[in-house]
């Protein structure tokens, strides 16, 4: 069983550059989530999705910001007119619906927006 | 918002030691999470705790939900180098257990000296 795998692993942009990332979830877990993660800090929460259908928006989520997942199964983040602001490591993650909270988290994307 | 406070923030302890560390919020959860994070990886899921005064462990590590459902406990038995991480407790804020977003602590940097 593989486990969450993100790609790319790491990417560079320059300001104003739009980006998109992929996450592909444990095959079997129907929950999958985004958070992005600045150094020094936990995890915060950006979007969930149950299957296909978006649930849960953060209000760190802005316009630019926009995550798909159009058949229940990988899911994409994009990030629009990138910021300095926006340079973290953005964390997906996954779980089976009705097994408690547990989250399993891929390595993330390591973004730097120079 | 819900806020959880790790501490200490950071620990530098010689191996074989054994190490406490803990999580508190001002409001109840219903679950408590204990990851623990690599540089540059994804937060890896080491203990999950569902009940009031549940104490589960795994290997050296030994994790309690406290009694008032306000705090979490991390223990970890006779240290080794590979202990060396960034741990953090995670919980979904009150009322959010159907989403299971979770947010984090700002974690506790273990550093183990050989």
């Amino acid at each position: 069983d593989t486990g969450v795998s993100q790609d790319p692993r790491h990417k560079i942009t320059k300001r104003g550059q739009n980006v998109t990332f992929r996450c592909d979830p444990i095959s079997e877990h129907n929950r999958l989530y985004w958070y992005r993660q600045t150094l020094g800090q936990g995890p915060e929460f950006l979007t969930y999705f149950q299957n296909e259908a978006q649930l849960e928006k953060s209000r760190l989520l802005s316009d630019r910001f926009s995550a798909e997942r159009p058949k229940g199964s990988f899911s994409t983040l994009e990030i629009q007119r990138t910021e300095q602001g926006d340079s973290a490591m953005y964390l997906c993650a996954s779980s089976p619906s009705g097994t408690g909270n547990e989250q399993y988290f891929g390595p993330g994307t390591r973004l730097t927006v120079t | 918002g819900q806020q959880l406070n790790q501490s200490p923030q950071s620990m530098f302890i010689q191996e074989g030691e054994d190490v406490s560390m803990n999580c508190t919020s001002s409001s109840i959860f219903n679950t408590w999470l204990w990851y623990k994070q690599d540089p540059g990886e994804g937060p890896v899921l080491l203990i999950a705790l569902y009940k009031a005064g549940e104490l589960t462990s795994n290997g050296r590590l030994t994790a309690q939900f406290g009694i008032t459902r306000k705090d979490s406990f991390l223990n970890i038995s006779a240290s080794i180098p590979s202990d060396v991480g960034i741990y953090f407790c995670a919980g979904p804020p009150f009322g959010s257990s159907n989403t299971g977003k979770l947010i984090f602590g700002q974690g506790t940097t273990l550093q183990v000296k050989p």
